[in-house]
């Protein structure tokens, strides 16, 4: 099955430090999301975008939907301990005749305090 | 304002056996998604149904997993004959409408995590 690429894989920063990860794909997409997932629990939505060059933040959360529609960053300012977990970026767009969300496969981010 | 509840949280099974994963979907929400995670991985999407209607099966395995989606009651997702391969978690989302008109989020359960011996 399809996935988009996460980028960087995995990061460890110390707390107080901004953090940027991103998500990019070949095609083209109408809606991009993105959760967190805590250990031993499902993924819980932080932002979601609906236009191209859309930014919208979420508290220390700012989330961009790229003009091109094939990407999205997220950024964490001034992390914290509790921002640990596993991030994922999903793209919606029509496939196979029906619409689906694409998942990418995933940022895991470690907070040393 | 209950969030989308699945049960059970936790699931051991033999081999050949029987699984069966509910989830009910948020208040409100008639569209259901089952996705499948493997440990370190995303989320492999495998079926979209709304209410006693299959819409999208693309990635269902062929054999030996099925879902429904009643008119009253959860959701079912059905593993028959278990093998150790299909030791994962299994997460469900619902959202109020389809995804075709957009403004649609998924909102996702706990999961459960299936185990098979």
């Amino acid at each position: 099955g399809q996935q988009l690429n996460q980028s960087p894989q995995s990061m460890f920063i110390q707390e107080g430090e901004d953090v940027s990860m991103n998500c990019t794909s070949s095609s083209i997409f109408n809606t991009w999301l993105w959760y967190k997932q805590d250990p031993g629990e499902g993924p819980v939505l932080l932002i979601a975008l609906y236009k191209a060059g859309e930014l919208t933040s979420n508290g220390r959360l700012t989330a961009q939907f790229g003009i091109t529609r094939k990407d999205s960053f997220l950024n964490i300012s001034a992390s914290i301990p509790s921002d640990v977990g596993i991030y994922f970026c999903a793209g919606q767009r029509s496939l196979g005749g029906t619409y689906k969300y694409i998942f990418g496969t995933g940022t895991r981010l470690k907070v040393l305090a | 304002n209950a969030g989308v509840m699945q049960n059970p949280r936790h699931l051991v099974r033999r081999r050949g056996q029987e699984a069966r994963l509910r989830c009910s979907p948020m208040k409100g929400h008639s569209h259901v998604y089952w996705y499948r995670q493997l440990p370190e991985e995303g989320l492999k999407f495998m079926v979209y149904l709304q209410k006693e209607n299959i819409i999208d099966e693309s990635g269902m395995p062929k054999e030996r997993f099925s879902a429904e989606f009643p008119k009253e009651g959860p959701s079912i997702l059905r593993i028959q004959q278990v093998v150790r391969g299909d030791s994962a978690a299994y997460f469900c989302a619902s959202s109020p409408q389809g995804l075709a008109g957009g403004y649609n989020e998924q909102f996702f359960g706990p999961g459960t995590r299936l185990t098979v011996l």
